[in-house]
């Protein structure tokens, strides 16, 4: 079955710090890797993705590295902030019309 | 462009009942998606539709669970008779590809 393994399942953060949740996958068809942040009440919202020809997208804060052979991606949130205090997933897909399959997700909180 | 509409946001039943969920994804996405979450877990695709078409109904419980998409927008989501188990959000999402998923709130349900 096609998975996805993020860990940690929670983690705490200093306002400022740089927060690292990491991922890994088995199907080596999967093509895309986003990340998703969710706030309580929400549906889950795109935050970054990469596809596998590069190994490091920035955008902002926010900042995924990508390690093809190890078959494991990450998130860096640098310079966290209280309002980045969400649940994060991380996801997989083989592109096209194809379905992601989700991580279970790490709540983070940045303590002011 | 208007978001991926849901309702109810929330429902109460008691087990055995049957409960129905509805959708209206973003105008002009051919695909939509139905998620479910439980508590503390990554989405759990359900069904996929392509227009008004099943491409991936896989993992849907088939003894309990039924979906449609009529005219190839809209969708019904129903539980026939509903278990406690059931109790999670319901998502549902929208995109012209699995590269750019845009999710609903959610419908909340509890079944007790």
């Amino acid at each position: 079955q096609q998975q996805v393994k993020q860990s940690p399942q929670s983690l705490i953060v200093q306002k400022g710090g740089i927060s690292i949740i990491n991922c890994a996958y088995e199907n080596t068809a999967f093509d895309y890797f986003p990340w998703y942040q969710q706030f309580p009440g929400k549906g889950p919202a795109l935050l970054i993705a990469i596809r596998p020809d590069v190994s490091e997208k920035k955008e902002g804060r926010f900042t995924i590295s990508f390690n093809k052979s190890a078959k494991q991606f990450s998130l860096h949130i640098m310079d966290s902030q209280p309002g980045d205090s969400a649940t994060y997933f991380c996801a997989a897909s083989m592109g096209g019309y194809s379905t992601l399959t989700f991580g279970k997700g790490t709540m983070l909180l940045v303590s002011p | 462009e208007a978001g991926v509409a849901q309702s109810p946001r929330y429902k109460i039943i008691e087990k055995r009942q049957s409960v129905a969920f509805w959708c209206n994804p973003i105008s002009g996405h051919a695909t939509l998606y139905w998620y479910q979450q439980i508590l503390g877990q990554g989405p759990k695709l359900l069904i996929q539709f392509q227009n008004n078409g099943v491409v991936d109904d896989s993992q849907l419980p088939k003894d309990r669970f039924s979906a449609e998409r009529l005219k190839g927008v809209d969708s019904t989501l129903k539980i026939q008779p509903a278990k406690l188990e059931d109790s999670a959000v319901y998502l549902c999402a929208s995109s012209r590809s699995s590269y750019g998923y845009t999710f609903g709130s959610g419908t909340r349900l509890t079944v007790v």
